[in-house]
């Protein structure tokens, strides 16, 4: 089943700001919207973003979420070392009846 | 507060069968769709099923299609996952969750002879 599409990874500098960006189409970012998780190394993943852009209460003000047409993008601005980790979006394909991941986003913050 | 725990994993043999629960408390489960979502070491999350609120939907991905059964037992707030004719590809930590809000701590499964 085809997925969303994340760089594989990303670096920045602490104190810096970082934009990981997830393209899909129009059967699930473009007409559902994603939703972003963060997973630290084992442990399981976290929402960070829900498909409407909302973050759920505990989640840093430092974090936005956005899309434009099939793509959502999550900006994490005043990197902190705690931020270091995978991210992954995802969303429902209407097309494919079931949800998709993008591959998942390395954040190195330097 | 929300708590996912799933229970059932373990060392299984290619050609097994397994069957994985998932105790859900905290929130009405009776109300929302429930997953399963894995992840093989190393690698990224993966989607594996999807049931209705009701049990009577079930969506699956092609890899599991025709060998994994997805259900529930909303009196007892528990979902499941029975694994048949299993592979070594399917060795992952399987996730339950309410997609995407809240997920478990996962369960190892490995298939190896």
């Amino acid at each position: 089943q085809a997925g969303l599409t994340q760089p594989p990874s990303v670096s920045k500098g602490l104190r810096q700001t970082a934009t990981l960006t997830c393209t899909g189409n129009s059967n699930n970012v473009g007409n559902q919207g994603a939703a972003w998780l963060q997973q630290h190394q084992g442990h399981p993943p976290k929402l960070l973003s829900n498909r409407n852009n909302n973050r759920p209460s505990g989640i840093s003000e430092r974090l936005s979420a956005s899309r434009s047409g099939n793509t959502a993008s999550l900006t994490i601005t005043g990197l902190q070392p705690e931020d270091e980790a995978d991210y992954y979006c995802s969303a429902w394909d209407s097309s494919l009846s079931g949800w998709v991941f993008g591959g998942g986003t390395k954040l190195t913050v330097l | 507060e929300v708590q996912l725990l799933e229970s059932g994993g373990g060392l299984v043999q290619p050609g097994g069968s397994l069957r994985l629960s998932c105790a859900a408390s905290g929130f009405t489960f009776s109300n929302y769709a429930m997953s399963w979502v894995r992840q093989a070491p190393g690698k990224g999350l993966e989607w594996v099923s999807t049931i209705s609120d009701s049990g009577g939907r079930t969506y699956d991905a092609d890899s599991v299609k025709g060998r994994f059964t997805i259900s529930r037992d909303n009196s007892k707030n528990t979902l499941y996952l029975q694994m048949n004719s299993l592979r070594v590809e399917d060795t992952a930590v399987y996730y339950c969750a309410k997609m995407t809000d809240y997920w478990g701590q996962g369960t190892l499964v490995t298939v190896s002879s």
